[in-house]
């Protein structure tokens, strides 16, 4: 399996600008995961998924971001308009479900959001 | 309090040596406890997991667990300078949420 994809790797865009990040799980996995970290907060849930289903969204800032999942196989970050202090990594991760307490999280490269 | 607990560090360590990487937890209902490591500019990557009182190995790690004292650790035998990351630990809690404490970075010397 290829592994948790994000894209793109890097992006740089300016104050004000609507900024897409996308992402493809793990096939098979059940739930979707959403992380932004940086230096002051470390690794923060934003959101995720289960089925395709939002189930919690408390750690999403504020009304700039948005997520969706379409589908198994594909979700999006959306954050419009972006600030500078969006500036950080966001990391997508997926993980099966098997009903046991040691359901693994699996990352993905994440992407590097500069926004200037 | 926050909810895991670790010591930013830097930890730093001969090459060769034992490291030790602590991480405490609040919540009595935690069910499991997960280890990962963080190369600079790379993503998190599972190093072990542990849900029993007691210690797990694998290879030259061993993570430890103590449910009482609410007290997890990782130790890395023969320390290598390729161990030089941060280590983060994550708790899954009573309410089946992933808990991530802030990461301890380790330097091995060589």
């Amino acid at each position: 399996d290829a592994g948790v994809i994000q894209s793109p790797r890097h992006e740089v865009t300016e104050m004000g600008q609507e900024v897409t990040l996308r992402c493809k799980p793990i096939s098979g996995h059940d739930y979707l995961f959403w992380y932004r970290q940086t230096m002051m907060r470390g690794l923060e849930l934003l959101i995720y998924f289960n089925n395709n289903v939002p189930i919690d969204d408390s750690g999403m800032p504020e009304d700039r971001f948005s997520a969706k999942m379409p589908n198994a196989s594909f979700s999006t970050l959306k954050i419009q308009p972006s600030e500078p202090r969006d500036s950080a990594v966001y990391f997508c991760a997926s993980s099966p479900y098997s009903g046991g307490s040691t359901d693994t999280q699996y990352f993905g490269p994440g992407t590097r959001l500069t926004v200037l | 309090q926050k909810e895991v607990e670790q010591n930013s560090g830097p930890l730093s360590v001969p090459e060769g040596a034992i490291a030790s990487l602590n991480c405490t937890y609040s919540d009595r209902g935690s069910q499991s406890f997960f280890w990962y490591r963080q190369y600079s500019g790379k993503s998190p990557e599972l190093i072990m997991f542990i849900y029993s009182n007691g210690d797990k190995e694998d290879g030259r790690f061993t993570a430890q667990l103590n449910k009482a004292s609410q007290y997890v650790s990782l130790l890395i035998r023969d320390s290598q300078p390729s161990d030089s990351a941060t280590y983060l630990c994550a708790v899954r809690n009573s309410n089946y949420q992933l808990i991530w404490g802030a990461g301890t970075k380790l330097i091995i010397k060589p």
